[in-house]
């Protein structure tokens, strides 16, 4: 199993402005994912993130808007830049390890 | 139509009743995921499952490949079970997920 942690854990932000959520892994693995989750929606796949390489974006999200960090295999960061109240979500880091395992998630809300 | 549909998309039990909730996918899969979230938001992978049947305490969880279904059960259900339940299924690297099942338990 793999045990992530995140921080920060919630956070009110003012619009216009960026936050950086840092996802930290106790065991070495090779792809991190970033979700978001959308009041009321299911979970949508924002990008994974390869050590050493440039993330892979999916459909509908750009690096400009989430840029990440992959520095090493236990780590990976997360922004999300210039907000609106749309960008409000839980944000959540997850890996596979012998399975799927996801963080605490980072509750983010946009004023 | 989405991918990963879950039903009942609300449920509230009494303490100690039996619950069953469902979810049916229309993708091919190599595995299917039950996840659990609290209001926190924190998500707990519950099962991963690929055939037939897996129990861990009082969650059940089953899989009919060929009928692309799955159940997961809960026995002598408990107000910290309310949660909401998420079904995800693909593979390893790209899963669609369900909206979940809000399951309510009162005391």
């Amino acid at each position: 199993s793999a045990v992530i942690s995140q921080k920060p854990s919630r956070d009110i932000c003012q619009r216009g402005t960026s936050l950086t959520i840092q996802c930290q892994v106790d065991s070495q693995v090779t792809m991190m994912f970033w979700y978001r989750q959308q009041p009321g929606q299911s979970l949508t796949l924002i990008a994974t993130a390869n050590q050493g390489s440039e993330a892979t974006y999916e459909s509908g999200f750009v690096i400009d808007k989430f840029p990440i960090s992959r520095p090493n295999l236990t780590f990976s960061t997360l922004t999300v830049s210039n907000m609106s109240p749309e960008d409000s979500s839980i944000y959540l880091c997850s890996v596979v390890s012998f399975g799927q395992f996801f963080g605490p998630g980072t509750r983010l809300t946009v004023l | 139509k989405n991918e990963v549909e879950q039903s009942p998309q609300n449920l509230t039990a009494q303490e100690g009743e039996f619950i069953t909730i469902n979810c049916s996918y229309s993708v091919g899969i190599s595995a299917l995921h039950w996840l659990q979230q609290h209001p926190g938001g924190g998500i707990v992978s519950l099962f991963m499952l690929s055939s037939g049947k897996k129990k861990h305490g009082r969650l059940i969880a089953t899989i009919n490949i060929q009928e692309k279904h799955s159940s997961l059960h809960i026995t002598a259900s408990h107000p910290r079970d309310s949660a909401v339940y998420i079904c995800a299924v693909g593979g390893n690297n790209r899963l669609a997920f369900g909206k979940g099942n809000q399951v309510v338990v009162i005391p």
